[in-house]
């Protein structure tokens, strides 16, 4: 595609249930990131991919939140038992090289705990 | 903890204004600074990135500073337009090349035809 593509761009979920996340990246983009936006408050790191391997996950808030991107390309950001706070939007970025390359993000997944 | 301020969180000008906005950072050891701009709903844009050693980035009727060692940046945007309308947002990246960006929260701009 010509852009980083994220869905669903709305998710309304009910406290305690599973949801997962998916960002496409610009083709032959080897790095992915992906940062979480409370309203009013600037992204916030999550995790960062390069390649297949998670290279550095250490913004992931707790043992709920886990991402993968199995073939390099395509990644999912999974969240077990959601939490009211986890209602945010989570975006995705990618960019062709390591920093640095310059990111393009996707228009996010806005995701609503009730 | 690298910590990212904006200031001022909200700027309405009329059509034609030269403005500045700014961005401080507590930890001057940065391997990179960046501004994005970000329309209602919608994702990053990147503007303008700034290496460590540079002191300045230009794009159109964008330029962005750099001071390192004050720990601060500004975004000036000369002969404002209403398409100018969003909010700007600076982050920076640790020296070591972290790949880790640390976003402020950002100046929302107005600008008035």
């Amino acid at each position: 595609g010509a852009g980083v593509s994220q869905t669903p761009s709305n998710k309304v979920t009910e406290k305690g249930k599973y949801v997962e996340l998916r960002c496409d990246p610009i083709s032959g983009h080897t790095a992915l990131y992906w940062y979480r936006q409370s309203l009013g408050q600037g992204p916030e790191f999550l995790i960062y991919f390069q390649g297949t391997g998670a290279a550095d996950d250490s913004g992931l808030p707790n043992d709920r939140f886990f991402a993968v991107r199995p073939e390099g390309s395509v990644s999912t950001l999974k969240i077990q038992r959601t939490e009211r706070g986890d209602s945010a939007v989570y975006l995705c970025a990618s960019s062709l090289t390591v920093s640095p390359g310059e990111l393009f993000f996707g228009e996010g997944s806005r995701l609503t705990v009730l | 903890k690298q910590e990212v301020t904006q200031i001022p969180a909200a700027l309405s000008v009329p059509e034609g204004e030269n403005l500045v906005l700014n961005c401080s950072f507590t930890d001057s050891a940065i391997y990179n600074l960046q501004w994005f701009r970000q329309d209602p709903g919608k994702g990053l844009t990147s503007l303008l990135l700034i290496q460590s050693s540079q002191r300045e980035q230009t794009s159109g009727r964008l330029n962005a500073s750099l001071d390192k060692s004050s720990g601060r940046s500004t975004l000036y945007i000369a002969a404002s337009q209403p398409g100018d309308s969003a909010t700007y947002l600076c982050a920076v990246e640790r020296q070591g090349g972290s790949e880790k960006l640390v976003f402020g929260k950002g100046t929302k701009l107005t600008v008035n035809p």
